[in-house]
């Protein structure tokens, strides 16, 4: 089975302009959960979608924005970037229901 | 506020010694906890978890310690080989709700 996919690998991006990441998640989840990891920051938790609904929002700016697909898929949208939004986005999949998340290898995003 | 703390950032064993790894948390709600290990350049892989109804879980050479009274769990790795070497992240959950997790402990085993 295939693990879950995270595309691209590594972006780099200028202040100011926007971006889009994508998520495959493994067949048969339908709960995909986002996360940045930042040096010293551990993961924070971006947002959960379940069939194609926001369940969970974290602590982010509302240029963070994500969404789900009837396909499971899932994109997040990060607008107005800044250097601070500089980190690895990993995407996590699950079957819900308190089994465990199924990380990608995320994306390295880059601000310059 | 942090509610899952890792306060070692690393920790340096032996091959074939004892690694124990060790994590605090604050939220008393909290009643289900994973362990993550995550080498460079790959996404976290899930190792271990426990439920606050138990108070140990083994699987293999991981074992995964619960005190509630003390909010403090530990993960312990026996033998530990080389190939353990990564950063571990404890994650902590109210119910199956959204996982938060803590900074990570980068362990390095040598030979």
């Amino acid at each position: 089975k295939a693990g879950v996919t995270q595309t691209p690998r590594y972006l780099i991006k200028t202040r100011g302009q926007q971006v889009t990441l994508s998520c495959s998640p493994i067949s048969g989840h339908r709960s995909v959960s986002w996360y940045q990891q930042t040096p010293g920051q551990g993961l924070q938790f971006l947002f959960e979608y379940f069939s194609e609904t926001q369940r969970n929002k974290g602590n982010f700016p509302g240029r963070f924005s994500g969404r789900q697909f009837s396909n499971s898929r899932s994109e997040m949208n990060v607008s107005t970037l800044e250097l601070g939004d500089s980190a690895l986005y990993l995407c996590a999949s699950s079957l819900g229901g308190g089994s465990p998340l199924h990380f990608g290898n995320g994306t390295r995003l880059t601000v310059t | 506020d942090q509610q899952v703390k890792q306060n070692s950032p690393s920790l340096s064993v032996q091959e074939g010694r004892i690694s124990i790894l060790n994590c605090d948390y604050t939220n008393s709600m909290f009643d289900y906890f994973l362990w993550y290990k995550k080498y460079p350049a790959e996404g976290p892989t899930f190792l271990i978890s426990i439920s606050s109804i138990k108070d140990k879980n083994e699987d293999g050479r991981f074992t995964v310690f619960l005190n509630k009274s003390a909010k403090h769990l530990s993960l312990h790795i026996v033998p530990s080989q080389p190939g353990d070497s990564a950063v571990y992240f404890c994650a902590a959950s109210e119910g199956y709700s959204t996982l938060t997790f803590g900074k990570g402990t980068m362990l390095l085993v040598s030979p």
